[in-house]
């Protein structure tokens, strides 16, 4: 099946500090991206759809000016966190709809555990 | 309003039986329903899809329905396994290049 590359892993940061989560469509070109938010033993939260070459939608509640989206290509999307605080530390996981398959697949990458100190 | 349920929150079946999972949504009218299966700490893995005109997928042994009139999906793992314990996720787009809307998920054991 597709798959979708979520990098770093695991990353631990300093309070007030920005980290960069890169999410990566390897066999398909992905127009549209969304990035989510879980807490433990929660459900996904959809944060914000990313889309290609323009700007990104932010779900009720997202702090654009927080949560910087950007997807620059189609296989690419980045969620920058700013100036980090630890409430910000969570499970971000990204998801790619490959459009080329029937139905519109989505995919999601492993997610990226945020630690904020 | 509009809502995506699923069934229970746990489900705990012995090995060797078949494991039915039921997702009901309310106010929607998907073009499709994927299922997926999340471990914790990790992403979800992509599973089944399903789109309006179908009645039903398998998957080895995985079987989906999907009753339009009843809005109502269910999810069947056959000869379940412990290696099938998981959270199960059902999730459907309305239309387009809508995201996913998710249930809360329905964690499964399976007891050797």
């Amino acid at each position: 099946g597709a798959v979708v590359s979520q990098h770093p892993s695991r990353v631990i940061c300093k309070s007030g500090t920005s980290v960069k989560i890169e999410c990566r469509s390897l066999d398909f070109q992905a127009t549209t991206m969304f990035w989510y938010r879980q807490f433990p033993k929660k459900s996904l939260m959809l944060m914000a759809t990313s889309n290609e070459g323009s700007k990104a939608t932010y779900e009720q509640g997202v702090e654009k000016d927080k949560f910087l989206i950007n997807h620059a290509s189609l296989t690419l999307s980045t969620l920058t966190v700013t100036s980090a605080h630890p409430e910000d530390s969570s499970f971000y996981i990204c998801s790619a709809r490959d459009s080329g398959t029937q139905g519109n697949t989505i995919y999601f990458g492993e997610g990226s555990w945020l630690t904020v100190v | 309003s509009q809502k995506i349920e699923q069934n229970s929150e746990a489900l705990n079946i012995q090995e060797g039986k078949t494991a039915t999972l039921t997702c009901n949504y309310t106010n929607y009218s998907p073009a499709y329903l994927q299922w997926y299966r999340q471990d914790p700490g990790r992403g979800p893995v992509f599973l089944l899809l399903i789109r309006e005109n179908e009645k039903e997928k398998r998957k080895e042994r995985l079987k989906v329905t999907f009753d339009t009139t009843l809005k109502q999906s269910l999810f069947h793992i056959t000869a379940s396994q412990p290696a099938d314990s998981a959270t199960y996720l059902c999730a459907l787009v309305n239309s387009g290049n809508t995201p996913l809307v998710f249930g809360k998920g329905t964690r499964l054991s399976v007891i050797a």
